[in-house]
């Protein structure tokens, strides 16, 4: 009964070639976080959206965009990766706003 | 804007022997909570524990326990009888911001 769900769970791309990671969830929670996670390092927030209200990190590269179609569903978009996006993609959603992260098990990107 | 820190990069403990992992914050806002995750190799994100800025009490989680020192601005976990399970990364976070970690390794 996963809540936080990433697909696919391992991706290889190649240099240049646009990738979508995928996030779903049955929370019904307004919030959803992306973050990227590159080895041994803490999560970087890339940007967050409170209903379809979107907020992006202020270092968050051009090169990373999102899409909320719906409450349930998150995507994140990079456009032309690089070998230095190779990293952990960590979807989490927030319902209350002192409650945990719910995090899905991550996608694996890696970029050849 | 809210800003954590963690200044252990890397922590050892004896199987059994408590260990305190250090987090301390930073944040204008009055009303706030902080969040104890653990990270193991495997990647997933695991929540152990939460501390509200106006708790009167400091919350504990069965072996977790948060000494939450507000005037100070710390918030540090304290893990006791440690067990091999234990090892992994332990990341402080507020408001979806998370510190740099410290990888905790117990020894047999």
């Amino acid at each position: 009964d996963a809540m936080v769900i990433q697909n696919p769970r391992y991706q290889v791309t190649q240099f240049g070639k646009p990738v979508t990671l995928s996030c779903s969830q049955t929370l019904n929670h307004n919030v959803m976080y992306w973050y990227q996670q590159k080895s041994s390092q803490a999560p970087k927030l890339l940007f967050h959206y409170y209903d379809k209200d979107f907020n992006n990190e202020a270092d968050t590269p051009d090169n990373f965009q999102s899409r909320r179609p719906n409450t349930s569903f998150c995507f994140l978009d990079i456009r032309s990766p690089g070998l230095g996006d190779t990293a952990m993609y960590l979807c989490a959603t927030l319902g209350l706003i002192n409650s945990p992260l719910h995090f899905g098990n991550g996608t694996r990107l890696t970029v050849t | 804007a809210q800003k954590i820190t963690q200044t252990q990069p890397g922590m050892f403990v004896q199987e059994k022997e408590a260990v305190t992992l250090d987090c301390t914050y930073d944040t204008s806002d009055p009303s706030y909570g902080l969040f104890w995750y653990k990270q193991p190799s495997s990647g997933e994100m695991i929540f152990l524990i939460y501390q509200g800025s106006y708790d009167q009490q400091n919350a504990t989680e069965g072996r977790y326990s948060l000494n939450f020192q507000k005037a100070r601005k710390s918030a540090n976990l304290v893990i006791s009888a440690s067990q091999l399970g234990d090892s992994a990364m332990y990341f402080c976070a507020m408001r979806g911001v998370f510190g740099t970690g410290t990888s905790l390794t117990v020894i047999p």
